[in-house]
């Protein structure tokens, strides 16, 4: 079975120029979710998506940071204009169900350098 | 101060040892503790879930809660040099968002 899959693997960007990370999550996996690990630390949920429907975006800066996830399934990660502060790892991840603590899939990352 | 705290290591053993890895937290809320293992660039993989106090052990690893002291800790027996990775604890209530520790780096030396 295919696990979640990321792409681009890596970006490197000029500060103010957009981006956009494509996930592609477990099939049959309702819940979606982005999340944000800088440097040394754990990863930070942005989003989390039940179906199209996004659940929990709180942590979202949205002034710059969008989602969707269209039909869903396939979701999308769009920063525009990144900053120097982006550059980090973006971790989509999937699961069956959020209600509870099911286990949570996580793709291989898309690693953003802003210069 | 953050909900989940984790020192960041690296801690170092030689083949073979037990290792011990720690999280303390303050939320009481939280009723779902894991932990996953991170290798250098690739997503965190579950390696272990635990469900309120207690112990779970799977093969080599070991997990306990300890809901009353608000931590938690995961054993490592005959550590190898496969072993050498990041380990994130992570934890939840129903229906809430997991938080991560920030990491302990572990080094197995062969």
């Amino acid at each position: 079975e295919a696990g979640v899959v990321q792409s681009p693997r890596y970006k490197i960007i000029e500060k103010k120029q957009p981006v956009a990370f494509w996930c592609n999550p477990i099939s049959g996996h309702n819940t979606l979710y982005w999340y944000l690990q800088n440097l040394g630390q754990g990863p930070e949920l942005l989003i989390r998506y039940e179906n199209e429907e996004a659940v929990d975006d709180s942590q979202l800066p949205k002034d710059r940071f969008s989602a969707e996830r269209l039909k869903g399934v396939d979701s999308t990660l769009k920063i525009q204009p990144a900053e120097l502060g982006d550059s980090a790892v973006y971790l989509c991840a999937s699961s069956l169900s959020s209600r509870g603590a099911g286990e949570l899939f996580f793709g291989e990352g898309s690693r953003l350098t802003v210069l | 101060q953050k909900e989940v705290e984790q020192d960041p290591g690296p801690l170092s053993v030689p083949e073979g040892a037990i290792v011990s890895l720690n999280c303390t937290y303050s939320n009481s809320a939280f009723q779902y503790f894991m932990w996953y293992r991170q290798y250098s660039r690739k997503g965190p993989e579950l390696l272990m879930y635990t469900y309120s106090s207690g112990n779970k052990e799977d093969g080599r690893f070991t997990a306990q809660v300890d809901k009353s002291s608000k931590y938690i800790s995961l054993f490592i027996r005959d550590s190898q040099p496969s072993d050498s990775a990041t380990y994130l604890c992570a934890m939840t209530s129903y229906g809430n968002k997991l938080v991560f520790g920030a990491g302990t780096i572990l080094r197995v030396k062969s």
